[in-house]
């Protein structure tokens, strides 16, 4: 029933590692987003994406990535984290102009 | 860079009282979306308005949108301690697959 989910959580994890964060959506949309949430609870685009085009959020470092096997999944994937890594990211999914997101996964570098 | 500043950022009422909570951007925008975020959850769409519109309900919800104040503003009727989150504005330039800025939020504390 779940529209939009993510794995895992929680993600504990040491400094300099790489580690990725599923996301997965069962309501047809087209268009999928990466967020953060800071620990302000500041929201931030990172990346959406849909069949046609990837559009990066500038600010976001090249250590980001999203990865999408097919419509359904946008994968983010994080090289070398760091300590600033650490926030919760959130998954969405649009047909039209509202976003659903997911439970977000909790992100902690160490 | 930051789009909308949600305006108060806490906000601590009694149960059956009115709750509004007003945002400001900066840009044109397509639409104005509110979304709700409970503790430790992913954020619920709760209502869009366009910009050509200018007042919009949705149950115990009214949204207003002035585009010439670049400002709007998320009443909350009747509230319930149910209601207690945060709430986010988000604006949507409208173009292609870009997402949504979101403001800072308002962390609403109903009162039993």
């Amino acid at each position: 029933d779940t529209a939009v989910s993510q794995t895992p959580k929680y993600l504990v994890t040491q400094m300099g590692n790489d580690k990725s964060i599923k996301c997965e959506q069962n309501l047809g949309h087209d268009t999928m987003y990466w967020y953060k949430q800071d620990s302000k609870k500041f929201l931030k685009i990172m990346f959406s994406y849909n069949n046609k085009e990837l559009i990066i959020n500038e600010t976001v470092p090249n250590r980001f990535s999203p990865k999408s096997p097919d419509k359904a999944h946008l994968n983010l994937h994080i090289n070398s984290l760091e300590l600033g890594d650490s926030a919760v990211y959130f998954c969405a999914s649009s047909l039209r102009r509202e976003q659903y997101f997911g439970p977000g996964t909790r992100l902690t570098v160490t | 860079s930051q789009q909308g500043e949600e305006d108060p950022q806490a906000l601590s009422i009694q149960e059956g009282e009115n709750a509004t909570m007003n945002c400001s951007y900066k840009t044109s925008i397509n639409n104005l979306q509110w979304y709700r975020q409970n503790s430790g959850r992913g954020l619920v769409h709760l209502i869009l308005i366009r910009s050509n519109e200018r007042e919009k309900h949705s149950g115990r919800l009214r949204v207003t949108l002035d585009t010439s104040k670049k400002s709007s503003s998320l009443l909350i009727t009747a509230s319930r301690a149910a209601d207690t989150a945060s709430y986010f504005c988000a604006t949507d330039a409208g173009g292609g697959a870009d997402g949504l800025t979101f403001g800072k939020g308002t962390h609403l504390i109903i009162q039993p």
